[in-house]
């Protein structure tokens, strides 16, 4: 069975400009969510969707985040325009329900110069 | 009262020997209590889980013991192996929604 995919794996961008991520959560998982890691930190929820719909957005800066679900498969997550604090991994992740077991991809480095 | 305080925030141990990482919380609404492993470079893998009708749960090396009324929990890696070497989160969940610990660094010495 796939796992989740995530790409890109690395980007290195200057502040102020923009990135998009992508995510590919594994067949039949209908709950996705994208969290950001710090380096030293724990996750954090960004986004959480149902399907197509957003679950849970409470943590998301809006002001400079946006994610969709379109088709309630795959997702991007764009960051614009970026901040030096923005710099961390962006991990996907999903499971087949709203409990049980999370399934993360490799997660997306981000470096903000 | 949605926060998982975990401790300690690094751990040393020597190889064989016996690893103990700790969280407590405060919402007593949390029905499942997972344990994620993290290696560099890599996501979150979901190492054992519990859910508190019982007090222990046991996956070969890995055991959580969870005691309910003190609003507790711990894994114990038994015989700890260079290979046990990463960072560890505990987490609770609650209607749907998953908070984490901070994470423990844990370093088993050949």
């Amino acid at each position: 069975e796939a796992g989740v995919a995530q790409s890109p794996r690395y980007k290195i961008i200057e502040k102020r400009q923009s990135v998009a991520f992508w995510c590919n959560p594994i067949s039949g998982h209908a709950t996705l969510y994208w969290y950001q890691q710090i380096l030293g930190q724990g996750p954090k929820l960004l986004i959480q969707f149902q399907n197509n719909g957003v679950v849970d957005d409470s943590q998301l800066p809006k002001d400079r985040f946006s994610a969709e679900r379109l088709k309630g498969v795959d997702s991007t997550l764009k960051i614009q325009p970026a901040k030096l604090e923005d710099s961390a991994v962006y991990l996907c992740a999903s499971r087949t329900a709203n409990t049980g077991e999370l399934f993360f991809g490799e997660g997306s480095r981000l470096t903000v110069l | 009262q949605q926060q998982v305080k975990q401790s300690p925030q690094s751990l040393i141990v020597q190889k064989g020997g016996i690893s103990i990482i700790n969280c407590a919380y405060e919402n007593t609404a949390f029905d499942y209590f997972p344990w994620y492993q993290q290696f560099p470079g890599k996501g979150p893998a979901l190492l054992i889980a519990i859910r508190p009708d019982v007090s222990e749960k046991k996956e070969g090396r890995f055991t959580i013991s969870f005691n309910k009324s003190a609003k507790q929990f711990s894994l114990h890696i038994m015989d700890s192996q260079p290979g046990d070497s990463a960072t560890y989160f505990c987490a609770a969940e609650s209607n749907y929604q998953l908070i984490w610990g901070a994470g423990t660094k844990l370093i088993i010495k050949p």
